[in-house]
């Protein structure tokens, strides 16, 4: 397996402009996960989605952020309209349903200007 | 108070040192804990997993999970430069969570 894969890798942008980062879990993980690295806040949990449905989604920050999960094999997150503080690197993570560990993707680096 | 602190670091060692990296948590209701090596600008892998209190070693490397004083620990025997990389401790479980929380990571880096 090719493991977790994100697109893209390095996205530099506007402020006001959207932002779309994508994620393709490993095959047969029910579990998705996004989280945000940033220096000063760490590793933060967004969203995580069980099936394709989303479970817990009170890690985002604000309704300028959206993600969906139309199948079990990719998943999106928007950011509309995106702002300089939403630089960060945002990480997508699958994982098996009873393994308590996640396999992340190697991220998609944002820069907002 | 965060649910999982960690010393940010960094921590330099001159290679062949035993290091020492820990978190506390605050719910005695976790139940999993792990530690994550990040080399940089990648993502997070897993390097130990435990579930109970005690020891677990695995090559150079031992976890030790002391529930009740909601500390954990990560133990690196001769250590070497390929060590250097960025070590988080996650917990999870007894929340009705079912996601891990991360600490903020400690930087390690090992002198050759």
């Amino acid at each position: 397996d090719a493991g977790v894969i994100q697109s893209p890798r390095h996205e530099v942008t506007e402020m006001g402009q959207e932002v779309t980062l994508r994620c393709k879990p490993i095959s047969g993980h029910d579990y998705l996960f996004w989280y945000r690295q940033t220096m000063m806040r760490g590793l933060e949990l967004l969203i995580y989605f069980n099936n394709n449905v989303p479970i817990d989604d009170s890690g985002m920050p604000e309704d300028r952020f959206s993600a969906k999960m139309p199948n079990a094999s990719f998943s999106t997150l928007k950011i509309q309209p995106s702002e300089p503080r939403d630089s960060a690197v945002y990480f997508c993570a699958s994982s098996l349903a009873g393994a308590n560990v996640l396999t992340f993707g190697a991220g998609s680096r944002l820069t907002v200007l | 108070q965060k649910e999982v602190e960690q010393d940010p670091g960094p921590l330099s060692v001159p290679e062949g040192a035993i290091v020492s990296l820990n978190c506390t948590y605050s719910n005695s209701a976790f139940q999993y804990f792990m530690w994550y090596r990040q080399y940089s600008r990648k993502g997070p892998e897993l390097l130990m997993y435990t579930y109970s209190s005690g020891n677990k070693e695995d090559g150079r490397f031992t976890a030790q999970v002391d529930k009740s004083s909601k500390y954990i620990s990560l133990f690196i025997r001769d250590s070497q430069p390929s060590d250097s990389a960025t070590y988080l401790c996650a917990i999870e479980g007894g929340t009705g969570r079912r996601a891990l929380t991360f600490g903020s990571g400690t930087r390690l880096q090992v002198q050759p």
